[in-house]
């Protein structure tokens, strides 16, 4: 029979709207997570990260925040351009320094 | 600034054949990543060097797999023979020490 591909989560937002992308890690030993864009026919792009001691850590309209209680990171992306449209990626690290990554959520901005 | 080169971008070959991906790290990056990325599952890592040493190859799906990396600048991932199932964008990324890694944007690769 003919596969089907699993589809990533979508989050559709109007240009200039707040974007909120979500991830659970799975390992309570992480102790670095970082965020990567995705665009298409790109390799993933190193966005922002944040170490296990600190719960905010803030870029350039993005902010990552970590919830080691619930084992939940989030990014947002503040006035959100048609050029964030792409896959977001959070990954974990652990102490063999190797990233473990999510599956992927695709942002969809509307002009 | 050059970043991760990867090389073919684009790679279409018949099943059986032998097909060769390379990757140039960024100077002065000391861990090589090469990762395979499908829509079924993701990123996956296939094996990791450091300092030019394998050091985690658990994700190789097999012997038809093969990586080496002769030294700091060069690196090739070798699938011999090739099959279908194989089909995927195929990404190497270096890093430093306990930073995040950087990504080359891939071989698009299509086994017919």
């Amino acid at each position: 029979g003919e596969s089907v591909g699993l589809h990533l989560p979508t989050l559709s937002v109007q240009e200039g709207d707040n974007s909120i992308i979500n991830c659970a890690y799975s390992n309570s030993a992480s102790d670095y997570f970082i965020w990567y864009k995705q665009e298409s026919g790109k390799g993933p792009q190193f966005i922002i990260d944040i170490r296990s001691n600190m719960d905010k850590r803030q870029g350039q309209r993005v902010t990552v925040l970590l919830n080691k209680t619930v084992k939940h990171l989030s990014l947002q992306i503040a006035a959100t351009q048609p050029g964030d449209s792409a896959v977001y990626f959070c990954a974990e690290v652990g102490g063999s320094y190797i990233p473990t990554f999510g599956r992927g959520t695709s942002l969809i901005v509307h002009p | 600034d050059a970043g991760v080169i990867q090389s073919p971008r684009h790679e279409v070959t018949e099943m059986g054949q032998e097909v060769t991906l390379r990757c140039k790290p960024i100077s002065g990056h000391n861990s090589l990543f090469w990762y395979r990325q499908t829509m079924m599952r993701g990123l996956e890592l296939l094996i990791y060097f450091n300092n030019n040493v394998p050091i985690d190859d658990s994700g190789m799906p097999e012997d038809r797999f093969s990586a080496k990396m002769p030294n700091a600048s060069f690196s090739t991932l070798k699938i011999q023979p090739s099959e279908p199932r194989d089909s995927a964008v195929y990404f190497c990324a270096s890093s430093s020490g306990f930073q995040p890694q950087h990504f080359g944007d891939g071989t698009r690769l299509s086994i017919l």
